[in-house]
Formats: structure tokens, C-alpha cells, sequence
């Protein structure tokens, strides 16, 4: 089934450890995001790639990195995890070749960083 | 930064007619969207409008007028599955989506 999956599904994670959380689509979307969101803040913009091999920073880059080596995953590592990283994290995709370039999300990934 | 506003929340009865607003002030504007969010779901979307007017699709309607800044949502013929956030989502000139905090609606029988 065509879609975007993300891993894991939930983690707990004690502060200051290394997390990577996976994220891989098979839709060929040429552009791949990731988002935070949190209680009455809505989704924010962590990075985003718009092409393999090309990296962006969003709106809340700070404490995460991520790579973009091929077409399909998009992972996001977080070097040391802090507890205001605890969040509910969605990666997306789209494609500027259809028309509206609509982003698709992800199942998502709870953080809790004790 | 962008700043979009939408309803906190909204509670409207089965069968009946619920319109989410959305006032948005961002740098450039290339599209308005808006996504439908289950408790514990991912977004999925529901409509997009890049010019004025109305977009129909089933029940649900999305209008916007980009002089003024506005959109709104409009969910007809609600069922008890319609219960869920739903998200507006401007891409603003950098071709960057920016989300409002999402409207919680509730269907009641």
C-alpha cells in the first residue's frame, strides 16, 4: 500500500540520549517534511528537503538535524534529546509535479523525553 | 512570522450545518488548505484553494477570498464521524506551510 510510514510508533527516551526517528514514503514525492506538534500550538516545521541531496531549516530547527540521502526516507535525529522535545512528530511528503503540491502525512511518532 | 486564527472549538448537533473560520496574515500567499485530524490520527486533507471562491467536494465546502484574508470550512449534513480537529494550513511566499492551531469539533446526537 502506497503511503508514508513512520518509526516507531511511540518512545521513551531518558534526556540527553541520541533518538532517530525513521521516516520512509514510496510515493516517489520528490519533497519530504517534518513536523512537530504540540497542545494549542498546531503543527510547526522542524526541516524540510525539496529534493534528494538538499536540506532546509523550518521554523523550529534548533536540537534536530536531518539527511536526505535518497528519494524515499527522510530521518530525523535528535543528538540529545531534551524534555521540551516531548511531542507528537509527523513527517510529510509531496510532489511539485501534481498540481496543488498537497502534503501527505504520516501515522506520526509520540516523543516523551524524561 | 505568519499568524493564523481559527475557533478553539465548536459543537454543533447531528445532521446540522458547522462553519470553521480562518483569518490569515502571512508573507505571500501560494494556497490555503485545510486538513482533518482524528485524536491520536495524522492530518489528512480535505480541500485546497489558491483562488476565490467556493470549492465544493461532497459535504464539504472550502471558500476563500484572498483580499480579505479568509477562509472558511463548511461541513454539511454532520455525522458522528465528522468529531475531530480540522486544521487550516496557508503556504505562504516561500512555499511553506504554516498551520493554525486547529478547530475541535464535536457532533452530539
Amino acid at each position: 500500500i502506497a503511503g508514508i510510514t513512520q518509526a516507531p510508533t511511540s518512545q521513551i527516551l531518558a534526556a540527553g540520549r541520541r533518538m532517530t526517528l525513521r521516516c520512509t514514503q514510496d510515493m516517489r514525492h520528490n519533497a519530504m517534511y517534518w513536523y512537530r506538534q504540540d497542545l494549542g500550538l498546531g503543527l510547526r516545521l522542524i526541516h524540510y528537503s525539496n529534493t534528494a541531496g538538499t536540506t532546509g531549516k523550518g521554523e523550529v530547527p534548533d536540537g534536530y538535524s536531518v539527511s536526505r540521502a535518497n528519494t524515499d526516507d527522510f530521518p530525523l535525529t535528535l543528538a540529545s534529546a531534551v524534555p521540551s522535545q516531548t511531542s507528537v512528530y509527523f513527517c510529510a511528503s509531496s510532489d511539485e509535479r501534481e498540481g496543488s503540491d498537497t502534503q501527505y502525512f504520516g501515522p506520526g511518532t509520540r516523543l516523551t523525553v524524561l | 512570522g505568519q499568524n493564523i486564527d481559527q475557533p478553539t472549538e465548536m459543537t454543533a448537533t447531528e445532521g446540522a450545518i458547522v462553519q470553521i473560520n480562518c483569518t490569515y496574515q502571512t508573507s505571500g500567499f501560494n494556497g490555503l488548505f485545510w486538513y482533518q485530524q482524528h485524536a491520536g490520527e495524522a492530518p489528512t486533507f480535505l480541500s485546497y484553494n489558491v483562488l476565490d471562491g467556493l470549492e465544493e467536494k461532497g459535504r464539504f465546502s472550502s471558500f476563500l477570498s484572498r483580499s480579505k484574508g479568509y477562509s472558511y470550512l463548511l461541513l454539511k449534513e454532520l455525522q458522528m464521524k465528522d468529531s475531530a480537529s480540522y486544521l487550516c494550513a496557508v503556504r505562504d511566499g516561500d512555499y511553506k506551510l504554516s498551520f493554525g492551531a486547529g478547530t475541535t469539533v464535536t457532533v452530539r446526537a
